[in-house]
C-alpha cells in the first residue's frame, strides 16, 4: 500500500508569490491534515479536511487555505508569501480522522521563501 | 486549551543504555496520546498510542510508554538504545473533535558509541 505522497518535495519561491502544495493520502483514507514545522514554532496544525469539508482549523492567517477533492487528495495554498512561511509542510492522512486513528505522515514539502 | 510539554530539548545517551523521554500534557478530558519519531528530512512515524485501558503501552522498535493521569505524563522509555534510535521524538495529544494533533516541541536524541 502506497504511503502519503507530497509533491513537490522542495520549493523555492519569492516573497509575495503564491504556492500550492499537494498531498495524496493513503488509499481509502478520508481525513487529511496539514502541519507546518519550523525550528522556532515546532509542529503547528494548519487544518483538517474530511470528505471535502474543512473540519478543523488552526490559528493561521487567511493566506493559508486548503481544499480536498472527491478522491481525498488535498491541496494547500499560501498566498502572498512571507519569509516566515519558510518551513517544512507535512500532510497526514487517517482513515476516519476520529482522533483515535493513527495519522500517517508524508515526507513533507520543504518551502523556502526568498 | 490542549498543550504538550517536552522539557528536554536534547538528550544524549550511550548505546545500550536505557532511555526515558518526558512528556506532560494538559487536556480536560481523557486524552488520546501519541509518540512520533522523525528522522532528518523525513516525515513522522508513529511509535505508540494510548487511548484507554492498560496504562503501559507497547510500541514499535522496542519502545513503551506509561500513562500517568495523576501526573499528566506520558513518558517514553526504551531499555537499551541503539545507534539507529538517534532522531527527534515528539509527544502529541489528540485535541478533541477530528484528527487535530497538538505536538510538544520535540526532544532530539543523540546516541554515543
Amino acid at each position: 500500500k502506497a504511503g502519503v505522497t507530497q509533491t513537490p518535495r522542495y520549493l523555492i519561491k519569492t516573497r509575495g508569490q503564491q504556492v500550492t502544495l499537494s498531498c495524496s493520502p493513503i488509499s481509502g483514507h478520508r481525513s487529511v491534515s496539514w502541519y507546518q514545522q519550523t525550528p522556532g514554532q515546532g509542529l503547528q496544525f494548519l487544518f483538517e479536511y474530511f470528505s471535502e469539508t474543512q473540519r478543523n482549523k488552526g490559528n493561521f492567517p487567511g493566506r493559508f487555505s486548503g481544499r480536498q477533492f472527491s478522491n481525498s487528495r488535498s491541496e494547500m495554498n499560501v498566498s502572498t508569501l512571507e519569509l516566515g512561511d519558510s518551513a517544512l509542510y507535512l500532510c497526514a492522512s487517517s482513515p476516519e480522522g476520529t482522533g483515535r486513528d493513527e495519522a500517517f505522515f508524508g515526507q513533507g514539502t520543504r518551502l523556502t521563501v526568498v | 486549551a490542549q498543550s504538550v510539554t517536552q522539557p528536554d530539548i536534547h538528550i544524549t545517551v550511550s548505546e545500550g543504555a536505557s532511555l526515558e523521554l518526558r512528556c506532560n500534557y494538559s487536556y480536560g478530558a481523557t486524552p488520546y496520546l501519541f509518540w512520533y519519531v522523525q528522522s532528518p528530512g523525513q516525515g513522522l512515524q508513529l511509535l505508540l498510542k494510548y487511548f484507554s485501558g492498560d496504562t503501559l503501552v507497547q510500541g514499535i522498535k522496542g519502545f513503551e510508554a506509561e500513562f500517568k493521569r495523576s501526573q499528566s505524563s506520558f513518558n517514553l522509555r526504551k531499555p537499551s538504545v541503539h545507534w539507529s534510535d538517534a532522531a527527534e521524538y515528539f509527544c502529541a495529544v489528540g485535541a478533541g473533535y477530528g484528527n487535530k494533533l497538538v505536538f510538544g516541541a520535540g526532544t532530539i536524541l543523540r546516541v554515543k558509541s
